[in-house]
């Protein structure tokens, strides 16, 4: 079935630096790709989305583009801040298993230090 | 517009008893899903509801079963609680077919 792995955390970080979260997806036919990311105590905010081959999502500086090649997503943002920590979740949502039911990678927790 | 509301936000319960969450979608949405968080698996989707119809299952137990109301409301219940169903409870909403879902604050379940 459908799946993603993401990398593995948890990632600590230093105020301004550059961040790059690896995802790489399994799936069956073209799926649309998102970063959602978890705030302590709160449900799931959606970052950004692509949905064909090569389109780029972007959302407060955070940045991924789809590329089918090499089956990722890779999120990446130039110059985090402290208030950037949280959980990020790659996903994926394809036409076989149906567009509403999303499938999850593990999860990276980031921590930005000032 | 109102986000996702989910009711109650957080529950403690013990083995063997029945629990009912619920969700409120944002107005105009037709679909709503739900997803359990655990640390252990992560986020798994259970199932979805449009049009007071299951459009979509996950693999989880009969235990765990759901409803969608024609205001588009949805309640999700789980009978006979165990320990491993200590979890956060997500629901979300989209207008369905390929659109954007947008998550509640989810329910805490605690199974004592």
């Amino acid at each position: 079935g459908d799946s993603v792995t993401q990398m593995e955390g948890p990632v600590t970080l230093s105020e301004e630096a550059f961040l790059t979260i690896n995802c790489t997806y399994t799936a069956t036919g073209y799926p649309s790709l998102f970063w959602y990311v978890q705030y302590p105590g709160e449900g799931l905010q959606l970052l950004l989305k692509a949905t064909k081959a090569d389109d780029k999502g972007s959302n407060k500086g955070f940045e991924a583009t789809y590329r089918k090649e090499t089956t990722s997503f890779h999120l990446e943002k130039g110059s985090v801040q402290v208030s950037d920590s949280a959980v990020y979740f790659c996903a994926l949502s394809g036409p076989i298993q149906g567009a509403q039911k999303l499938v999850f990678g593990q999860g990276t927790r980031l921590t930005i230090n000032p | 517009k109102a986000g996702v509301t989910q009711t109650p936000r957080y529950l403690i319960k013990t083995r063997g008893q029945q629990v009912t969450l619920s969700c409120s979608p944002i107005s105009g949405h037709r679909s709503v899903s739900w997803y359990q968080q655990t640390p252990g698996q992560g986020l798994q989707f259970l199932f979805e509801y449009f049009s007071e119809t299951q459009r979509n299952k996950g693999n989880f137990p009969g235990r765990f079963s759901g409803r969608q109301f024609s205001n588009s409301r949805s309640e999700m219940n789980v009978s006979t609680l165990e320990l491993g169903d200590s979890a956060l409870y997500l629901c979300a909403s989209s207008t369905g077919g390929a659109d954007t879902q947008y998550f509640g604050p989810g329910t805490r379940l605690t199974v004592l």
